[in-house]
Formats: C-alpha cells, sequence, structure tokens
C-alpha cells in the first residue's frame, strides 16, 4: 500500500524554525517527484514546493523562497521542509504528496499542523 | 501562472440531486492536465478525476469530468451522503501546479 506520513510539525514562535518530515512506502521514492502542499485553517491548497527525484531541480512558491528549503534522502524514503523564519501566515497544515509530469497529486500524506504563533 | 478559478463558492442542494461544478482556467491547460480532489473535514484531499475526465481508481461512477482548453466542470449525477464536501480542481499541466479556490457542496 502506497503510504505517505507527515510528522514534525507544532507550535513555534514568530521567527522560529521547524523541520517537517514524510516518510514513504509502498512505493519506489526514488522515481517520483515531491512536493509540499499546504493549507491554512478554512482555506484552500496552495503549492508549497517541490524536488525532483535526484534532488538537482528544486521549485518555491514566492512567499517562501529564502526561507523555506525542500529536500529528501532517498536511501531513507523520506522527504524534508526545513522552515526558517516563521511568520503567522505560515500556519497550515503541510501535506506532502507524490507525482510524475503529467499525473496528479496521488496520493496525498495525513498533514502536520504548522501554528506559529507568539 | 495559470489561474483556477471555480463557482459556485457554495452549492446548497438534497440527496439524490445532480451536482455541477465549474473550473475556469486563465489560459489553456496544458494536454487537458486537469484533476479534481474531494476534501472533508480533517481529512487530506482525495484525488477523484485526473486528465479531465478519468475517474481515479474506486471512485464511484457518478462523479463525471468533462471540459477541455480553459473550461472543466466535475458531475455528480446524484448525490449521497458521503459526496457533500468541498471540491478543489487543479491544473498539473505547467508549473507551477496550481489549484483552484475550491467548492463547498452542502446540504440544503
Amino acid at each position: 500500500e502506497v503510504q505517505l506520513v507527515e510528522s514534525g510539525g507544532g507550535l513555534v514562535q514568530p521567527g522560529g524554525s521547524l523541520r517537517l518530515s514524510c516518510a514513504a512506502s509502498g512505493f519506489t521514492f526514488s522515481s517520483y517527484w515531491m512536493s509540499w502542499v499546504r493549507q491554512a485553517p478554512g482555506k484552500g491548497l496552495e503549492w508549497v514546493a517541490n524536488i525532483k527525484q535526484d534532488g538537482s531541480e528544486k521549485y518555491y512558491v514566492d512567499s517562501v523562497k529564502g526561507r523555506f528549503t525542500i529536500s529528501r534522502d532517498n536511501a531513507k524514503n523520506s522527504l524534508y521542509l526545513q522552515m526558517n523564519s516563521l511568520r503567522a501566515e505560515d500556519t497550515a497544515v503541510y501535506y506532502c504528496a507524490s507525482y510524475y509530469p503529467g499525473i496528479p497529486f496521488d496520493p496525498w500524506g495525513q498533514g502536520t499542523l504548522v501554528t506559529v504563533s507568539s | 501562472e495559470i489561474v483556477l478559478t471555480q463557482s459556485p463558492g457554495t452549492l446548497s442542494l438534497s440527496p439524490g440531486e445532480r451536482a455541477t461544478l465549474s473550473c475556469r482556467a486563465s489560459q489553456s491547460v496544458n494536454s487537458n492536465y486537469l484533476a479534481w480532489y474531494q476534501q472533508k473535514p480533517g481529512q487530506a484531499p482525495r484525488l477523484l478525476i485526473s486528465g479531465a475526465s478519468s475517474r481515479a481508481t474506486g471512485i464511484p461512477d457518478r462523479f463525471s469530468g468533462s471540459g477541455s482548453g480553459t473550461d472543466f466542470t466535475l458531475t455528480i449525477s446524484r448525490l449521497e451522503p458521503e459526496d457533500f464536501a468541498v471540491y478543489y480542481c487543479q491544473q498539473y499541466g505547467s508549473s507551477p501546479r496550481t489549484f483552484g479556490q475550491g467548492t463547498k457542496v452542502e446540504i440544503k
């Protein structure tokens, strides 16, 4: 069974840092692009970042450029999101998702909640 | 980037009725790479439709997708109680992959 499990969310003060992880199983992780997508409370879905199979290409939404870093460890079947200089507007549930060009996001993890508040 | 606009924002219907959801793109979606997702409270989005009209594995045939270019539609032929949820469209033919703002289908 294909499974993605996020972890690492929690409460952090503005300006703080957090590292999210996504553990993948049930598929060949190293063959897929991976993405982080977030959803602020009561709001819609927003793509945050994605990374190519070998980590050689990374892309970010403008609002997180210079603050967030996406990475992966194919040997550990894991995806990461290092989040620095966090702001209140980064408060959201963060989902990881796998995909291939021409294929939509499927499946998704269950999400991990990040709350940025003093 | 491609902007997706979904309408209506909220659809109030009764079980057994037909639901028609619209998704309009600001420019043509490459290869009609348009997906529909269903999301229930506290859950991750679930893929319903890919390629504008292909149902994902295990999705009931009361869900159907249509459209091409810039105009796409998700139709639920007869609403079941479990279909009341929020629905998002997403284009995945261009980077960045963008989402519509969602349509909530609520019980009337």
